[in-house]
This record gives C-alpha cells, sequence and structure tokens, in this order.
C-alpha cells in the first residue's frame, strides 16, 4: 500500500529564517507531488506542483520554493521566512494518469513570528 | 480567480438527518470531482469522487451527485452522524491540477 510522509508536525520559526519541509511517498513510483497551503479560515491553495524529477510548476509567485530531487521525494523551502508564510501545509500526491484521487499527507503548522 | 466554491461556510443538522453539502464550479474542462473531509491540524481524507460522464455515485452513506449544466455538485451524508462533525472540501481536476473550494465544516448535533 501506498503512504506518504510528511515533517515534521509543527514549526515555529523567526521572520527571515530559512525553511525546509520534507515530504516522500512510499509505495508508487512516477507519482504527481502537490504542496499546498491552508491559511487560517482559508481553503486549499495550491503553491506547486510536480510530474517528474526536477520538474516543478509554481500556482502562486511568493517566496517559496519547491524542489523534487528524487522520484518520490518533494521538497518546499525558502531563504527568508516571512509573517504571512504562516499556515498549515500539505504534501500530497496522485497516480501520474489519476485525476480521481489525491493522497494528503498530515500537514506541517507553520508559525512564523 | 476561483474554480471551485463552496458558498456555504457552516452547516448544522440534527443526527440521523441529511446532510447536504453544496459546490459549484466554473470550468467545464474539470473530469473528476471530489470531496474530502478534513479535522483541525490533520491531513484531508478522500470520501467520494465522480466522474464528468456520471451524474451520480454512492458509497455508503455518501452520495455526490454532479449537475454538469448548473456547473453544481452535492455531497449527501445520510444518516449523519456526530462523527461526521468536520469541515468538507469539494475539489476538481483537470490535467494534473486539483483545485479546491474554501470548506464547508458540518455540525451534527447529537
Amino acid at each position: 500500500s501506498q503512504t506518504i510522509h510528511q515533517w515534521p508536525a509543527t514549526l515555529v520559526q523567526p521572520v527571515g529564517s530559512p525553511l525546509s519541509l520534507e515530504c516522500t511517498v512510499e509505495g508508487t513510483s512516477n507519482p504527481n507531488l502537490y504542496w499546498y497551503r491552508q491559511a487560517a479560515g482559508r481553503g486549499l491553495q495550491l503553491l506547486f506542483y510536480s510530474v517528474g524529477i526536477g520538474q516543478i510548476s509554481s500556482e502562486v509567485p511568493q517566496n517559496l520554493s519547491a524542489s523534487r530531487p528524487q522520484d518520490r521525494q518533494f521538497i518546499l523551502s525558502s531563504k527568508k521566512l516571512l509573517l504571512s508564510d504562516s499556515g498549515f501545509y500539505l504534501c500530497a500526491w496522485s497516480r501520474g494518469a489519476g485525476r480521481e484521487k489525491l493522497f494528503f499527507g498530515s500537514g506541517t503548522q507553520l508559525s512564523v513570528l | 480567480d476561483q474554480q471551485v466554491k463552496q458558498n456555504s461556510p457552516s452547516l448544522s443538522v440534527q443526527e440521523g438527518r441529511i446532510s447536504i453539502l453544496n459546490c459549484d464550479y466554473t470550468n467545464s474542462m474539470f473530469d473528476y470531482f471530489l470531496w474530502y473531509k478534513k479535522y483541525p491540524a490533520e491531513g484531508p481524507t478522500f470520501l467520494i469522487s465522480i466522474s464528468s460522464i456520471k451524474d451520480k455515485n454512492e458509497d455508503g452513506r455518501f452520495t455526490v451527485f454532479l449537475n454538469k449544466s448548473a456547473k453544481h455538485l452535492s455531497l449527501h451524508i445520510v444518516p449523519s452522524q456526530p462523527g461526521d462533525s468536520a469541515v468538507y472540501f469539494c475539489a476538481a481536476s483537470f490535467g494534473n491540477q486539483f483545485y479546491f473550494g474554501t470548506g464547508t465544516s458540518l455540525t451534527v448535533i447529537p
């Protein structure tokens, strides 16, 4: 069976510090990978998605970047965090040709102070 | 531009009654529609999906209805249970992307 791991669960960072959130998927190959953010009281905003190693599509211009160094690894980064980067970050995966299901990780609650 | 909309931020229903959650979309190219349940500080859990070529899909207490002409879908939960209290997101997919609504908070009153 397939599983998705996302860490850390909670993170408190000062403004201007760097960020690295990691996500890995097990039990499947060539998944599509996604980063979403849920700001307080808001819906799920797509930040980045990737259909293969090194292929990143950005949906929203912002202070964040994403990388996919391995087939089942997706990393969300920032060089300098802003207060507005606070939120609940979710990694997700889908089968390459499958648009009928998207599977989410457990999320990371990021607080930038 | 919000392509998937959930216009009701909250809904309260008595235990045992039907819960109806609604969702509207604008892009006629969407080919799958999905519903998720989410608890605070947890990732969304997939509930049920429907292909754009169908108008109904059922799984246990959950039924999703799709009205393509109205660009509208709904999730019916029958009977509603207190454990169903959560935020429900609808989503639509096209290409490699999934677009989500802003969610409806469902409270099932015992």
